[in-house]
C-alpha cells in the first residue's frame, strides 16, 4: 500500500524560502492518474490545500498563495517536493503530502511535518 | 471559492449514541463532496467520498448522505475511537479545493 513521508527543516526565518519533500512508497508516482498534493495545517486550526502536481508537470497551487508556490516533480525518486518563498509567522503549521487521485480526494496522507516561522 | 460550514464546532455524545454532523456549502457542490476524520496527533483519513460512499476499510456505522449544498456525516453507533475531529472538503469548484473549519465530536 502507499505510503507518503514528508521531510523539511522543522525551523526557518522570515522571509525565507520554505523547502519540502514528499518521499512516496508503495507506488509508482508515475501512475497516469495519479496527483500529489500538499496541505497544510495552523497549530489548532482547519486544513488549507496548497498545490497538487502531476508527474507530467502539470501543477494546479491555490490562487492565496500562487505568487509564493512552486511545486515539482522527481520521478527517479519518486519524490514530489514544495517550496514556499517570503515567509511569515502565519505560515507556520504542520505540512501534509497526500496522493490526490483524479484531482478528487486526498488520501492517503502522510504523517504530517511541523514547521516553525520564528526568527 | 466555494466556504464550507460545518455544525456544530463541538458536539459532546456519549459511545453507543447516534451522531450527526453538518456540511453546508456558500453554493452547490453537486455531490462532489467527502469528509475526513483526524485523530489528535495524527493526519486525516478519508472516510466518505463523493457525499455518499465509504472509502475502503471505512466501517458501516459511518455514512453520508446530502447533495447541492447541505451534506450529513452520521456515525450510527459511536465507538470509543470516533471520538476526533471531522472535516468536510469539496471538488466541485476550484481552485482551491477547500475544506469546512471542522467539528470536534467529543465524549
Amino acid at each position: 500500500q502507499v505510503q507518503l513521508q514528508e521531510s523539511g527543516p522543522g525551523l526557518v526565518k522570515p522571509s525565507e524560502t520554505l523547502s519540502l519533500i514528499c518521499t512516496v512508497s508503495g507506488d509508482s508516482i508515475n501512475s497516469h492518474n495519479y496527483y500529489w498534493a500538499w496541505i497544510r495545517q495552523p497549530p489548532g486550526k482547519g486544513l488549507e490545500w496548497i498545490a497538487t502536481v502531476h508527474y507530467s508537470g502539470n501543477t494546479f497551487y491555490n490562487p492565496s498563495l500562487k505568487s509564493r508556490i512552486t511545486m515539482s516533480v522527481d520521478t527517479s525518486k519518486n519524490q514530489f517536493s514544495l517550496s514556499l518563498s517570503s515567509l511569515t509567522a502565519a505560515d507556520t503549521a504542520v505540512y501534509f503530502c497526500s496522493r490526490h487521485s483524479g484531482l478528487r480526494y486526498f488520501d492517503p496522507w502522510g504523517q504530517g511535518t511541523l514547521v516553525t516561522v520564528s526568527s | 471559492e466555494i466556504v464550507l460550514t460545518q455544525s456544530p464546532a463541538t458536539l459532546s455524545l456519549s459511545p453507543g449514541e447516534r451522531a450527526t454532523l453538518s456540511c453546508r456549502a456558500s453554493r452547490s457542490v453537486n455531490n462532489y463532496l467527502a469528509w475526513y476524520q483526524q485523530k489528535p496527533g495524527q493526519s486525516p483519513r478519508l472516510l466518505i467520498y463523493d457525499a455518499s460512499s465509504r472509502a475502503t476499510g471505512i466501517p458501516a456505522r459511518f455514512s453520508g448522505s446530502g447533495s447541492g449544498t447541505d451534506f450529513t456525516l452520521t456515525i450510527s453507533s459511536l465507538e470509543p475511537e470516533d471520538f476526533a475531529v471531522y472535516f468536510c472538503q469539496q471538488r466541485s469548484n476550484w481552485p482551491p479545493f477547500t475544506f469546512g473549519q471542522g467539528t470536534k465530536l467529543e465524549i
